[in-house]
């Protein structure tokens, strides 16, 4: 079983949808949650952080659970922009520098 | 500006001849890791350094070497490359302390 699994996608919507994606996590010593950013050939960036009470930045709700082991992003009004490959990233305690991602979700938004 | 750089954006070698990819931040930061991202296996972590001098191995080490003898640099040595090294690879480093951490461009490497 992967440490990290997620929906590979793609999921393609409409502009203006909502779309949610899930990630489970295997190890219950994880101790920092996030979600990354991935375009098409470069380099991951910071999405947001994933607090356990849920935390909301603009269109985008993280959300925690960790009795289950699973996270979730959730983006309202989908744009174009958004278009892109979403990386579930856990950082295990006492793991040093150590990230583990996982394999990512591939979101296409269309017109 | 602020930033993770990477030099060469993009290689193609042969089998067993030695390479070095450089990383280089310039930012301050106490962490700085190298992954490598192959389809359908996401990015997994090479190895990793928490300071100077300080370095470990992360989940695939095999066939790399790191060296960390400067806070900013960390670069990343294949002393006799191999096919299954044809990967994109990402350098990254973060502050202690800190959650995010930031990405180099990436080296796209082939090594045929």
């Amino acid at each position: 079983r992967k440490e990290v699994e997620q929906d590979p996608g793609p999921f393609n919507v409409p502009e203006g949808a909502t779309v949610a994606f899930n990630c489970t996590y295997s190890n219950s010593a994880s101790q920092s949650f996030f979600w990354y950013r991935q375009d098409c050939r470069k380099e991951p960036k910071l999405l947001m952080s994933v607090y356990s009470s849920g935390n909301e930045d603009g269109r985008f709700t993280a959300q925690l659970n960790r009795a289950s082991q699973y996270i979730s992003l959730l983006i309202r009004d989908s744009k174009l922009s958004d278009s892109a490959t979403y990386l579930c990233v856990v950082n295990i305690r006492g793991g040093g520098n150590k990230l583990t991602f996982g394999t990512g979700t591939q979101l296409k938004v269309e017109l | 500006e602020a930033q993770v750089t990477q030099n060469p954006r993009y290689l193609i070698t042969v089998t067993g001849k030695k390479l070095t990819v450089t990383c280089s931040q310039n930012m301050n930061h106490e962490y700085m890791s190298w992954y490598r991202q192959d389809p359908g296996l996401g990015l997994r972590q090479i190895y990793y350094s928490m300071n100077v001098e300080v370095t470990d191995k992360g989940d695939v080490p095999e066939g790399y070497k790191v060296s960390r003898k400067e806070k900013r640099n960390f670069p990343l040595i294949l002393e006799s490359p191999s096919p299954n090294q044809t990967s994109l690879y990402f350098c990254a480093s973060r502050k202690e302390g800190m959650n995010e951490q930031y990405f180099g461009p990436g080296t796209r490497l082939t090594v045929t």
